[in-house]
């Protein structure tokens, strides 16, 4: 099955820095989303996109809806140790036998050191 | 408090037997899923349902079988034809056109 490009697989960075991930897919897709996982949980979604374009804030997070709607950004500034996690981003289509499934990158372990 | 429960959190199988995963949700969504993760992987798709006593195949539903007969629940069946069960299955509901929300998971070990 597709998958979606994520990168970067893995970033360590120092408190107080921003960080930068992204995906991209060869097709379109109607919603973007970003998870966070912690070792041992269920992914916990942080913020989803619905519209090409769309620049959406969550707290520290900020990400953006591809204008091709083929690919999305997450930015998290002033990362705190508590920010240390995998983060997903996935992609959901509308219409058709693919209504509703979501497909997955592969994730970019995050880890801040104090 | 509304949310999507599943059970147990942790399951030894030993090999050659069929275990069933529960998930439970009250939040009212239509949808619910299945996805299993490997160690360092992202989360491939076993199974998914749109609407009570329909469901679909995901990108990996070989030895696996599912069943949507409440639209509350959807229990995951892990049958001896799956050759590599040990994962972490995860559960997830949402509404159409809406982001899902996932369950705590269930760590399943073949002994």
């Amino acid at each position: 099955g597709q998958q979606l490009n994520q990168s970067p697989q893995s970033m360590f960075i120092q408190e107080g820095e921003d960080v930068s991930m992204n995906c991209t897919s060869s097709s379109i897709f109607n919603t973007w989303l970003w998870y966070k996982q912690e070792p041992g949980e269920g992914p916990v979604l942080l913020i989803a996109l619905y519209k090409a374009g769309e620049l959406t804030s969550n707290g520290r997070l900020t990400a953006q809806f591809g204008i091709t709607r083929k690919d999305s950004f997450l930015n998290i500034s002033a990362s705190i140790p508590s920010d240390v996690g995998i983060y997903f981003c996935a992609g959901q289509r509308a219409g058709g036998t693919s209504y509703g499934k979501l497909t997955f990158g592969q994730g970019t372990i995050l880890t801040v050191h104090p | 408090d509304g949310g999507i429960t599943q059970s147990p959190k942790y399951l030894f199988r030993k090999e050659g037997q069929n275990v069933t995963l529960s998930c439970e949700q009250n939040l009212n969504h239509d949808a619910m899923y299945w996805y299993r993760q490997d160690p360092g992987q992202g989360l491939r798709l076993i199974y998914y349902s749109q609407i009570v006593n329909d469901f679909q195949k995901g990108d990996i539903a070989e030895g696996y079988s599912v069943s949507r007969e409440k639209k509350e629940s959807f229990p995951l069946t892990v049958t001896s034809a799956q050759k590599n069960p040990t994962a972490f299955y995860l559960c997830a509901s949402s509404k159409p056109g809406q982001g899902a929300f996932f369950g705590q998971g269930t760590r399943l070990t073949v002994v």
